[in-house]
């Protein structure tokens, strides 16, 4: 799986839009972006992936870059319950059985009141 | 919808003793992995299933930790003897297989003495 850089950590002011970013610059061809968060305490939650379009659900948008070397998850109205480490995983989509996710160390966003 | 249930949540024992975490995994995933989370290494798989087989226990510490699957809605990870550098939180998690998200537990805070 392609290795992913993120900064270890960023603040953000409640109610700002929080934007974090992750570079995966030996991303390959089949491989998708996915981004999980881990609030303190609690296990890891999944929040979007995409493969090269942008994507958005209810949580939040998903960037990602023409050259899809880079990827930026965005917030876009921080709330303290944000709070978490956020991680960016790149792993081939697998159309058959499920496979493991391998963590890096993420970023731990703080939101500020 | 319950989620991925552990049990139990907390777990402080001495060391030698055996331990047994026990997962359920929501109705209808039909893959589980078990990870393990410490300070030092971070999230690590220890193992997965698909449709309660084994598929890859290569990140299982050594023999002192065993996993079992032996239906759809129950799985154990023991550890017998325990020793303290065993203490960490175990997170299970389940997917729907085809699809690549996995839904985490609250995970089980084990301490040996």
């Amino acid at each position: 799986d392609a290795k992913t850089t993120q900064p270890p950590s960023m603040d953000c002011a409640e109610g700002r839009a929080a934007n974090l970013p992750c570079n995966h610059s030996t991303i390959s061809g089949n491989e998708y972006v996915y981004w999980y968060r881990q609030i303190h305490s609690q296990g890891p939650q999944y929040i979007i992936h995409g493969l090269k379009n942008n994507e958005t659900n209810e949580m939040a948008s998903l960037i990602i870059t023409e050259d899809r070397k880079s990827s930026t998850l965005i917030l876009p109205h921080a709330t303290l319950r944000d709070t978490a480490v956020y991680y960016c995983i790149v792993r081939p989509f697998s159309s058959g059985s499920a496979r493991q996710l391998t963590f890096g160390s993420g970023t731990q966003l703080t939101v500020l009141p | 919808d319950a989620g991925v249930i552990q049990s139990p949540r907390h777990e402080v024992t001495e060391m030698g003793q055996e331990v047994t975490l026990r997962c359920k995994p929501i109705s209808g995933h039909n893959s589980l992995f078990w990870y393990r989370q410490t300070m030092m290494r971070g999230l690590e798989l220890l193992i997965y299933f698909n449709n309660n087989v084994p598929i890859d226990d290569s990140g299982m510490p050594e023999d002192r930790f065993s996993a079992k699957m032996p239906n759809a809605s129950f799985s154990t990870l023991k550890i017998q003897p325990s020793e303290p550098r065993d203490s960490a939180v175990y997170f299970c998690a389940s997917s729907p297989g085809r699809k690549e998200t996995q839904y985490f537990g609250p995970g089980t805070r084990l301490l040996v003495l």
